[in-house]
């Protein structure tokens, strides 16, 4: 059964980067057909699609935080990662990760569990 | 960018009964295959949210036969033929015709 697990520290500093890794197990990502993606939800701003990205590398982001943003894949070790630059308040919330089964970022499936990430000024 | 928009936000319904959740997006999800890139979700409390259905009306796997989506272009529904207890949470509808992917605001179902 495919599973999927972020990992990454709960608190980050104001002005930091936000570093999370994804563990897939249960499929290999190398192996797969499909996108990875991440998304967050905050309070304030409900579901947010953050991007995704290909086993080859390739990346789609929101633009909205396309200059903030880097993702990118290790398929040796089954995990995809995200960076977040230049963190504020506004960027605390639950951060998932999901499998898209159809184009790049729909048909998420399954998901993480969540990291909550709060920034502390 | 695609706007979703979910109505209504909360809805208060009766085991047995039906349930129906409205979107409309700003655009058509129409793709030049036929398929409208639509996707429902639901989050039950505490969890993470799950895929209902993709593609406007295909279940997703281990989904009980009671959801069903339709629509097409612009306008969704996902119809609940009798809510059970477990079927509490929010349901979101996500475009994912074009990135940015969106979501809709969300519709909070309770018993």
């Amino acid at each position: 059964q495919l599973r999927l697990q972020e990992s990454g520290p709960g608190l980050v500093k104001a002005s930091e980067t936000l570093s999370l890794a994804c563990t897939v197990s249960g499929d290999s990502i190398n192996s797969s057909p499909y996108h990875w993606g991440w998304i967050r939800q905050s309070p304030g701003k409900g579901l947010e699609w953050i991007g995704s990205l290909f086993k080859s590398g390739s990346t789609y982001y929101n633009p909205s935080l396309k200059s903030r943003v880097t993702m990118s894949v290790d398929t040796s070790k089954d995990q995809f990662s995200l960076e977040l630059r230049s963190v504020t308040a506004a960027d605390t919330a639950i951060y998932y990760c999901a499998r898209a089964l159809y184009s790049v970022s729909s048909g998420l499936d399954p998901w993480g569990q969540g990291t909550l990430v709060t920034v502390s000024s | 960018d695609f706007v979703m928009t979910q109505s209504p936000l909360s809805l208060p319904v009766t085991p047995g009964e039906p349930a129906s959740i409205s979107c409309r997006s700003s655009q058509s999800l129409l793709h030049n295959n036929g398929r409208n890139y639509l996707d429902w979700y639901l989050q039950k409390p505490g969890q993470s949210p799950h895929l209902l259905i993709y593609l406007g009306s295909i279940r997703a796997s281990g989904v009980p036969d009671r959801f069903s989506g339709s629509g097409s272009g612009t306008d969704f529904t996902l119809k609940i033929s009798r809510v059970e207890a477990e079927d509490v949470g929010v349901y979101y509808c996500m475009q994912g015709l074009q990135t940015p992917s969106s979501f809709g605001q969300g519709t909070k179902l309770e018993i």
